[in-house]
């Protein structure tokens, strides 16, 4: 079965410096997809960043980068300049296409971040 | 705001009970995607549809069920409630079929089962 895993529950980072969120992934499958989401303490949640297996370069979106690195089998979030709006839980989920056009989508369990003026 | 209403915004009711959750999709959208989101079980994924057609099965119980109406408004039935079922219900909304591309997402509605 497919598994996201975030390592850490809890990142604090100073304002303006950049902090990489971590997240591992485990499929045989060569085809999936990788999402970031954002969660603020308001709820809502905020798509970030979408990376393609077969997408060759990193996705970036702004501040947002994903390190994608596919022998290691993660893909982490990388964002620049932290800002104290980015304080947020954050969520990286995977999706797999499971036949007949139909597909499977798994989060992790989140790393909330804390940004430190 | 993302453009994406579901109502209400808060509900609760008693175990056994049904309840049927609304979300209308941002303009031109015609993908909507439901989710779970409780304290046991994190964030779930329980079903998508797209113009009216159920496109992709997740997580969904056999006691939950939805479907997406002409103009492209979106309800979940939730039947049999347990106190399990108290969570966080978001819908989201995609211009395209496929799941790989940007999401908007409603408020959600909080579910509390007692």
């Amino acid at each position: 079965a497919q598994k996201i895993t975030q390592t850490q529950p809890g990142m604090f980072v100073q304002e303006k410096e950049a902090v990489t969120l971590d997240c591992t992934y485990d499929t045989s499958d060569p085809s999936y997809g990788l999402f970031w989401y954002k969660q603020p303490s308001s709820g809502e949640m905020i798509f970030l960043i979408y990376q393609g297996s077969y997408d060759q370069q990193n996705a970036t979106e702004g501040r947002y980068s994903l390190n994608f690195q596919k022998a290691r089998k993660s893909a982490n979030l990388v964002i620049s300049a932290s800002q104290l709006g980015d304080s947020a839980m954050y969520f990286c989920a995977m999706i797999l296409l499971v036949g007949a056009g139909s597909y499977q989508l798994t989060f992790g369990k989140g790393t909330k971040l804390s940004v430190i003026p | 705001d993302s453009g994406v209403t579901q109502t209400p915004k808060h509900l609760i009711t008693a175990t056994g009970q049904r309840v049927t959750l609304r979300c209308s999709p941002r303009s031109g959208d015609l993908s909507v995607y439901w989710y779970q989101q409780s304290l046991d079980q994190g964030l779930q994924f329980l079903i998508q549809y797209y113009n009216g057609e159920e496109r992709a099965k997740g997580n969904i119980l056999e006691r939950f069920s939805a479907q997406q109406f002409p103009d492209l408004h979106s309800e979940l039935n939730l039947s049999s409630l347990e106190l399990g079922d108290s969570a966080l219900y978001f819908c989201a909304s995609s211009v395209k079929q496929g799941p790989y591309n940007e999401q908007f997402f409603g408020p959600g509605t909080r579910l509390t089962v007692l």
